[in-house]
């Protein structure tokens, strides 16, 4: 089947402890994709990778650091966590930048 | 910084009624992609759309793009409770610097009761 596969799902954690989300594709798609979402501000992209090596910031990239050595893993990592990047992550993927995404089912992070 | 409003954020309706969502934005898109999401799951794309004037049609869904690919719309005919969702907007680029970047509307609640 194919999809977008993150873990964890649910995640709670202190401030200031690294953690790392991971995401993984088997579409053998070139373009994947972090965002956060959170009531009254809708989805805002973190980072986007258009391949291999290549990685661009998106609307909120602050915080948050990713790396894309593999074409189907593309994790979101957090260095030192902070209470304001509790939210609802998603990571997508697509065949072509700016077309339809597939999204993964979420990961709820706490950060308390 | 590209955005997308989306209009109206909730919408309340009986079974059998039509409904439209609106996207609208000052920017053009290389495309407009339309999403729905249940609670606590991902967004699932409906339909891309990537030509001016374009008219997706999906079931009782309707999807258009405006011709100068600023703004879009999603027109349901005889709404059924499992309609009922958040349908999302989202406006991609295909070029230039912000190749690969999404830019998400807010969304719009939608409740169709029985």
């Amino acid at each position: 089947e194919a999809q977008v596969t993150q873990n964890p799902r649910y995640l709670i954690t202190v401030t200031g402890k690294k953690l790392t989300v991971t995401c993984s594709q088997n579409m053998n798609h070139e373009y994947m994709s972090w965002y956060r979402q959170d009531p009254g501000l809708g989805l805002r992209q973190i980072y986007y990778s258009m391949n291999v090596e290549v990685t661009d910031k998106g609307d909120v990239p602050e915080g948050y650091k990713v790396s894309r050595k593999e074409k189907r893993n593309f994790p979101l990592i957090l260095e030192s966590p902070s209470p304001n990047q509790t939210s609802l992550y998603f990571c997508a993927s697509s065949f072509a930048g700016g077309y339809g995404y597939t999204f993964g089912s979420g990961t709820r992070l706490t950060v308390v | 910084t590209q955005l997308l409003e989306q209009s109206p954020q909730f919408l309340s309706i009986q079974e059998g009624e039509n409904l439209t969502v609106y996207c609208n934005s000052s920017s053009v898109f290389s495309s407009l992609q339309w999403y729905r999401q249940e609670p606590g799951e991902g967004p699932v794309l409906l339909v891309t759309v990537v030509t001016g004037g374009e008219v997706k049609k999906l079931k009782r869904l309707t999807f258009q793009f405006g011709d100068a690919r600023k703004d879009s719309s999603l027109h349901i005919t005889a709404a059924q409770p499992g309609d009922t969702g958040l349908y999302l907007c989202a406006g991609g680029n295909a070029g230039g610097t912000s190749y690969g970047k999404l830019t998400f509307g807010q969304g719009t609640i939608l409740t169709v009761h029985p």
